[in-house]
């Protein structure tokens, strides 16, 4: 069975710092893997995707299939960057890619 | 961009009724819907796949009798909560894939509370 992890609850950084949301995935097909992101009162929202290999809004996150990590990383947290994030693993194929979540890591980035 | 709507936001009802809960794609045909459940504190978890003129497919453990699943249109899937009991309280959140673009990308409604008394 596929389970994403996400062992922090709970990351609290000053602006500027370093910031790494860890993710580790079991899954014994090919995974696709994604990071969301929901700020306050706001819906889910698609941050970045593996296949992607694209940097958004600071963010990037690298697949290690000899690790099966997928962390997310930013080199200067912004306040705006104070979010939930879920890591989530796709499964099914290009049709109804169903997603598999983790549980969620809430960034707090302090003034 | 594609947007989902989610209606209602929230509804309260009194255990043994029936709740349906409707998941919109405003700007662009889905043939494929998910349906998610959330816990407080808790992350998601699918409940199932809805797909457009065909019956929904079900993660296991979730009760097809109890969550009922329809998506008549390419823009449309409703889930209803049949017989609804405080157990059932939580929040309820849909997704939908735009099939016309080819990339598969889950757009997220805002999310339905609801609250069985």
């Amino acid at each position: 069975a596929q389970r994403v992890t996400q062992p922090e609850k709970l990351l609290s950084v000053f602006k500027g710092a370093p910031v790494e949301l860890k993710c580790n995935y079991s899954y014994s097909g090919s995974p696709e893997l994604f990071w969301y992101v929901q700020y306050s009162r706001q819906r889910l929202q698609l941050l970045l995707r593996h296949i992607s290999r694209e940097s958004i809004k600071g963010f990037t996150a690298d697949l290690n299939k000899g690790e099966t990590s997928f962390h997310l990383k930013k080199p200067f947290a912004q306040e705006e960057d104070s979010a939930m994030y879920y890591c989530a693993l796709g499964r099914g194929g290009a049709a109804g890619n169903k997603l598999t979540f983790g549980g969620g890591t809430r960034v707090l980035v302090k003034p | 961009g594609a947007v989902v709507s989610q209606h209602p936001s929230w509804v309260i009802c009194k255990s043994g009724t029936s709740v349906k809960i409707e998941c919109r794609s405003l700007d662009f045909q889905a043939t494929t819907m998910f349906w998610y459940r959330q816990f407080p504190k808790q992350s998601l978890m699918l409940m199932a796949t809805s797909n457009e003129g065909s019956k929904a497919t079900y993660e296991q453990g979730v009760e097809k009798d109890k969550f009922l699943i329809n998506h008549a249109s390419l823009t449309l899937s409703t889930l209803t909560v049949t017989s609804a009991h405080p157990e059932d309280s939580s929040f309820y959140i849909c997704s939908a894939c735009d099939s016309g673009t080819g990339v598969y990308e889950q757009y997220f409604g805002p999310g339905t509370r609801l609250t069985v008394t």
